[in-house]
């Protein structure tokens, strides 16, 4: 059974610092991996996804990188803004289709000023 | 811009009610799902649907039931609210497809059931 586990479970940085987020999983037939950003009482913002054929993906700050055999995902921010203080979740599909997705339990960021 | 819409933000229920949560969705996708979020068990699938009419169970249906009478449209339905379906509850959905099948939620409904 597919498990998936997000270290460290809470961040706290001060602003301009570059930090990484870690995502493993444990089984690494998967077809993609997912980063999301939750504001607290809301719902989830897809920032990245990344295809089981791809290494990395980019989005402005974000950079996400995927090694299916070590079962791993790192979200890399750099330059971190106060503004990117949220709940970051990985996904995975469950096997057998329709894009079920089982999460990660989140990390939880805080940049301060 | 992709958009998923939970009809409410927040909605405070009594017990014993018939609770209903609706999402829409203009990205034409086949693919929608109920989730909920607690605190330390992260978020889980209640149902899903495929396509039009069609419905599976995910890991907690009990207490749940949905409809989808048309493509953009997903209906939690709570038959008879209790205390522990206090939670909050999010809507997604996406296209078919194994590889390149982003998910896309809704802003979440926050139920308290009283």
């Amino acid at each position: 059974k597919q498990e998936v586990t997000q270290i460290p479970a809470a961040l706290s940085v001060p602003e301009g610092e570059n930090l990484v987020l870690n995502c493993s999983f444990t089984d690494s037939a998967i077809y993609n991996l997912q980063w999301f950003r939750q504001d607290p009482g809301k719902g989830l913002t897809s920032l990245l996804l990344i295809q089981s054929s791809q290494r990395e993906q980019t989005s402005g700050r974000l950079n996400a990188s995927l090694d299916k055999s070590s079962g791993r995902s790192t979200l890399y921010i750099a330059a971190s803004q106060p503004g990117d203080s949220a709940t970051y979740l990985c996904a995975v599909p469950i096997s057998g289709g329709y894009n079920k997705l089982i999460f990660g339990a989140g990390t939880r960021l805080a940049v301060h000023p | 811009d992709v958009k998923v819409t939970q009809s409410s933000r927040y909605l405070v229920k009594r017990t014993g009610e018939k609770v209903f949560l609706e999402c829409v969705q203009d990205m034409d996708h086949e693919n929608m799902f109920w989730y909920r979020q607690d605190p330390g068990l992260g978020l889980r699938l209640i149902y899903f649907s495929y396509d039009v009419k069609m419905k599976e169970k995910g890991d907690i249906p009990e207490g749940y039931s949905v409809s989808r009478e048309k493509k953009e449209r997903f209906s939690l339905i709570l038959e008879s609210a209790s205390t522990n379906q206090t939670s909050m509850y999010l809507c997604a959905s996406s296209l078919p497809g194994l590889s390149n099948t982003e998910a896309f939620f809704g802003q979440g409904t926050r139920l308290t059931v009283v």
